[in-house]
């Protein structure tokens, strides 16, 4: 099946430096690439999605300048968190769906914990 | 606006019960209904999905759900519950089958009692 990997699994940094998350599609190319967000017993909120080779398109209340997202390639997408606070502490996670015509699923990365000091 | 309710934040059944997952949704159009599972430390892994066609959709590890349209629901069931089907499950529903991103539920609480 299709696999999704999430870089790092975890990751600790102090307030105001910057972080970038990872998502590859291990084993088909992903022409759509979604990063949500999880909070503590809280549902997935959809960040924003990426299409390889263009701009991100963001949900409303996302800070685009904040949560900068970069889908350079077809197997590869980055969330970087810039100038990161204790509030942006979260469970971040990223989906994939591959370019196919009709191939509908989405298929999820493990999950990145952000903590913020 | 297109939403997903779970009513239910925390369930437990015993290990060989039967097991229902309730899932509401809100939306004008045909919708493309969704199941994970999300355990720790894994990704959400789907259980099952709903397009068209049979209203009862068959998926993995046991799991069946029923889209009815006329209750707006998409109810997740087992027969026969295992220790190791304790974890979070989301309904979700994409909004076309273009891969518009999926709005999820806030997910059930599964716990499995011996």
């Amino acid at each position: 099946g299709a696999v999704v990997s999430q870089h790092p699994s975890w990751v600790i940094c102090k307030s105001g430096t910057s972080v970038k998350i990872e998502c590859r599609s291990l084993d088909f190319q992903a022409t759509t690439m979604f990063w949500y967000r999880q909070f503590p017993k809280q549902s997935l909120m959809l960040m924003a999605t990426s299409n390889e080779g263009s701009k991100a398109t963001y949900e409303q209340g996302v800070e685009k300048d904040k949560f900068l997202i970069n889908h350079a390639s077809l197997t590869l997408s980055t969330l970087t968190v810039t100038s990161a606070h204790p509030e942006d502490s979260s469970f971040y996670i990223c989906s994939a769906k591959s370019g196919r015509r009709g191939t509908d699923t989405q298929y999820f990365g493990p999950g990145t914990r952000l903590t913020v000091l | 606006a297109q939403s997903v309710t779970q009513p239910d934040i925390h369930i437990t059944v015993s290990e060989g019960a039967s097991l229902e997952l309730r899932c509401n949704y809100s939306y004008g159009a045909t919708p493309y209904l969704f199941w994970y599972v999300q355990s720790p430390g894994q990704g959400l892994q789907l259980l099952l999905k709903y397009f068209s066609g049979d209203t009862l959709v068959q998926g993995i590890k046991g799991f069946e759900a029923e889209f009815k349209r006329s209750q707006s629901s998409f109810n997740l069931r087992k027969p026969s519950v295992h220790w190791s089907d304790a974890a979070e499950y989301f309904c979700a529903v994409a909004l076309n089958q273009a891969g518009t991103a999926l709005i999820f539920g806030k997910g059930t609480t599964l716990s499995v009692s011996s």
